[in-house]
């Protein structure tokens, strides 16, 4: 059973760029969240896709969009970079909707 | 609003130690909650869940959490603590059935040796 996994596993930016994170789901799982993490703070939900529809979003701006393909790996897409964006990314799939999640490593994020 | 408070940010207790770290939610309806921890290096992971049924719920690594509906608090207890224990714990809530779920900001816990 393969785990989930992200990449890249980290990368910088510039103020205004654009940028795409990965997301391998957990094999058998149709639902992927994507989640933002400040440091020294808990995970924040940004948006859910289930069968490559997003199914639910969090407060964040349209600029942060998704992707889910048949395969159910995922992308998170983020546009117009500010400087507050810097966190870690979290990928977490589910087998249904509410479940426990099942987290991958993280893209670790620094814009500049 | 929808919200997760744990009581304390970070902890040090000494092996063998009791352990109990608080959690309190803020949210309307039929609720899941859960306890993820993540270990030096290691992915966030699953440590307990409650659903429905016992109010009492046993996880791995002899972690145990007490589900107190009129209190709306999901407290994570462990009798007697490893140095191995040292992680950060989140608690986790969400609407039964629902997509969002929200975390709690964390607790870091020290395990002196």
């Amino acid at each position: 059973e393969t785990g989930v996994t992200q990449s890249p596993t980290h990368l910088i930016k510039t103020r205004g760029q654009q940028v795409t994170l990965r997301c391998s789901s957990q094999s058998g799982h149709n639902t992927v969240s994507w989640y933002q993490q400040a440091l020294g703070q808990g995970p924040q939900f940004i948006f859910q896709y289930y069968r490559e529809e997003e199914n639910g979003r969090g407060n964040f701006p349209p600029r942060f969009s998704g992707l889910q393909f048949p395969n159910y790996s995922s992308e998170l897409n983020v546009n117009a970079l500010e400087l507050d964006d810097s966190a870690l990314y979290l990928c977490a799939s589910s087998l249904i909707t509410g479940e426990t999640q099942y987290f991958g490593p993280g893209t670790r994020l620094l814009v500049l | 609003a929808q919200s997760v408070s744990q009581h304390n940010h970070h902890v040090i207790l000494s092996e063998a130690a009791s352990l109990e770290l608080g959690c309190n939610y803020s949210y309307g309806g039929t609720v899941n909650l859960f306890w993820y921890v993540q270990y030096p290096g290691q992915h966030l992971q699953l440590l307990l869940k409650y659903f429905s049924g016992d109010p009492l719920v046993k996880g791995i690594k002899g972690f145990e959490a007490e589900f107190i509906k009129s209190k709306f608090s999901f407290n994570l207890r462990k009798p007697s603590v490893q140095w191995s224990d040292t992680a950060e714990y989140f608690c986790a809530v969400n609407l039964r059935g629902g997509f969002k779920t929200i975390f709690g900001a964390g607790t870091r816990l020290f395990v002196k040796a």
